[in-house]
C-alpha cells in the first residue's frame, strides 16, 4: 500500500501569517490527492482533490499544489476558523491510505 | 442538499459484533458508493473500506479483512458495515463518507458513529 508521510506533525502559527503544510507519498499518486480538514468533535471536511481544486464552498485562502510524490497545502492568511487538524489522502489505487495528520494551532 | 446521517453509539462487549448504518439522501444513491474511516480516540483517519452503490462490490483494507462486511439496501439508501469479533483497539468514531469510487475522493460525511468496545 502507498505511504502518506506529512509534515510537520504540529504547525504553529499566528493568526494572518501563512501555513505550509507537505505530504509525501511513497509512490506516484499523480494528482489524486486530496486534503481534508478536521475540528474536533466534527466530522472531516473536504478541503483540496485533484491535488489543487477546491472543493466546493472553500475559500480561496486554501491552495494545493504537486504531483506525483510531493504535496503542500497553503492557507495564505490563517483565520481562527483553520486552527484544526489536516489530513492529505491518496485515492490513486486500492486501498486508500490517509497521512498521520498536521494540528495547526495557535502560536 | 446531500445528507449521510448515521445511527447513533454502540457499546460492545470483546467478541461480539457491530452494525452500523448510513442512511444517504439529496443524490442518486447507485451513482455513488460509500467510503469507510475509522478513527481512535485521539488518533488519525484509518480507511476501511468502499463500496459501490450500483454494484455492491468492495474493496477493503487488508487490516480489515476477514472481520469487516459492507453491504447496501438500494431501496433504502442505506449503507451498513459490520465488524466482527470486536476488540478494545476497535473503539473509535466510524464514518460513512460518499465515495464516487476510485480516482474521485470521498466528499460528503456522516456525523460519525461511535462504538465502544469494553468488557
Amino acid at each position: 500500500e502507498i505511504v502518506m508521510t506529512q509534515s510537520p506533525a504540529t504547525l504553529s502559527v499566528s493568526a494572518g501569517k501563512r501555513a505550509t503544510l507537505s505530504c509525501r507519498a511513497s509512490q506516484s499518486v499523480y494528482s489524486n490527492l486530496a486534503w481534508y480538514q478536521q475540528k474536533p468533535g466534527q466530522a472531516p471536511r473536504l478541503l483540496i482533490y485533484g491535488a489543487s481544486t477546491r472543493a466546493t464552498d472553500v475559500p480561496a485562502r486554501f491552495s494545493g499544489s504537486g504531483s506525483g510524490t510531493e504535496f503542500t497545502l497553503t492557507i495564505s492568511s490563517l483565520q481562527s476558523e483553520d486552527f484544526a487538524v489536516y489530513y492529505c489522502q491518496q485515492y490513486n489505487i486500492w486501498p486508500r491510505t490517509f497521512g498521520q495528520g498536521t494540528k495547526v494551532e495557535i502560536k | 442538499q446531500v445528507q449521510l446521517v448515521q445511527s447513533g453509539t454502540e457499546l460492545k462487549k470483546p467478541g461480539a459484533s457491530v452494525k452500523v448504518s448510513c442512511n444517504a439522501s439529496g443524490y442518486i444513491f447507485t451513482n455513488y458508493g460509500i467510503d469507510w474511516v475509522r478513527q481512535a480516540p485521539g488518533q488519525g483517519l484509518e480507511w476501511m473500506g468502499w463500496i459501490s452503490g450500483y454494484t455492491g462490490n468492495t474493496n477493503y483494507a487488508q487490516h480489515f479483512q476477514g472481520r469487516v462486511t459492507m453491504t447496501t439496501d438500494t431501496s433504502t439508501s442505506t449503507a451498513y458495515l459490520e465488524l466482527r469479533n470486536l476488540r478494545s483497539d476497535d473503539t473509535g468514531v466510524y464514518y460513512c463518507a460518499r465515495g464516487p469510487g476510485v480516482l474521485s475522493p470521498a466528499d460528503y460525511w456522516g456525523q460519525g458513529t461511535l462504538v465502544s468496545v469494553s468488557s
